[in-house]
């Protein structure tokens, strides 16, 4: 079983609906984050958290919003979604003894 | 805040060839650095880190990267490439209390 599990893989929706993405972790660790990918720009931090009650702002967070619902549990939302959100969605965890991230193995999301 | 700069975007190498892929943050002082590795259609992995000690460090699959603080660049090399080693590849350097990504390096490896 993964230590980091999103859900969904994949997700196709429409311009102005409102999304969850999902990410649980198995690791026991603090710290998770989202970072999207899009060809071309790397891996962009969105939101982290270094526990149920700490949430930051990443480089992009404009137009999504997250929820820390547990240690192991910290889901990603977008509101409304717009088309230039279509991305490869990545959470990741980390604890606090080093900086070594383990990453899900991704959700593809596609607004259309 | 930190960044990140990784030259080569798109690498093509045949097999056996030699590998350098260049890595290179914008300030000094006590840096933690990191190559990723994302293989296609899976998630990255860490291939190798560099917190403190010799500044050359081994990670998995033979992959080697030396942090030269002079030149602020962690590149990373491989003496012989397999065409498994096709994928995408990621610095990342430690920035307050989160890791700033390269935009990545597509490595094809063609038999």
């Amino acid at each position: 079983d993964a230590d980091v599990t999103q859900t969904p893989r994949n997700r196709i929706t429409k311009t102005g609906k409102r999304i969850m993405l999902e990410c649980s972790q198995t690791k026991g660790h603090d710290r998770m984050y989202w970072y999207r990918q899009d060809p071309g720009l790397g891996l962009r931090l969105i939101y982290y958290s270094f526990d149920v009650k700490d949430i930051n702002k990443g480089e992009i967070s404009d137009g999504y919003s997250v929820s820390r619902q547990a240690q192991a549990k910290f889901s990603l939302s977008l509101e409304s979604a717009i088309p230039n959100q279509t991305a490869l969605y990545f959470c990741a965890t980390s604890d606090f003894l080093n900086d070594i991230q383990y990453f899900g193995a991704g959700t593809r999301l596609s607004v259309l | 805040a930190q960044s990140v700069s990784q030259h080569n975007h798109h690498v093509i190498l045949s097999e056996a060839a030699s590998l350098e892929l260049g890595c290179n943050y914008s300030y000094g002082g006590t840096v933690n650095l990191f190559w990723y590795v994302q293989y296609p259609g899976q998630h990255l992995q860490l291939l190798l880190k560099y917190f403190s000690g010799d500044p050359l460090v081994k990670g998995i699959k033979g992959f080697e990267a030396e942090f030269i603080k002079s030149k602020f660049s962690f590149n990373l090399r491989k003496p012989s490439v397999q065409w498994s080693d096709t994928a995408e590849y990621f610095c990342a350097v430690k920035d307050t209390d989160k890791l700033i990504f390269g935009t990545g390096t597509r490595l094809q490896v063609f038999p």
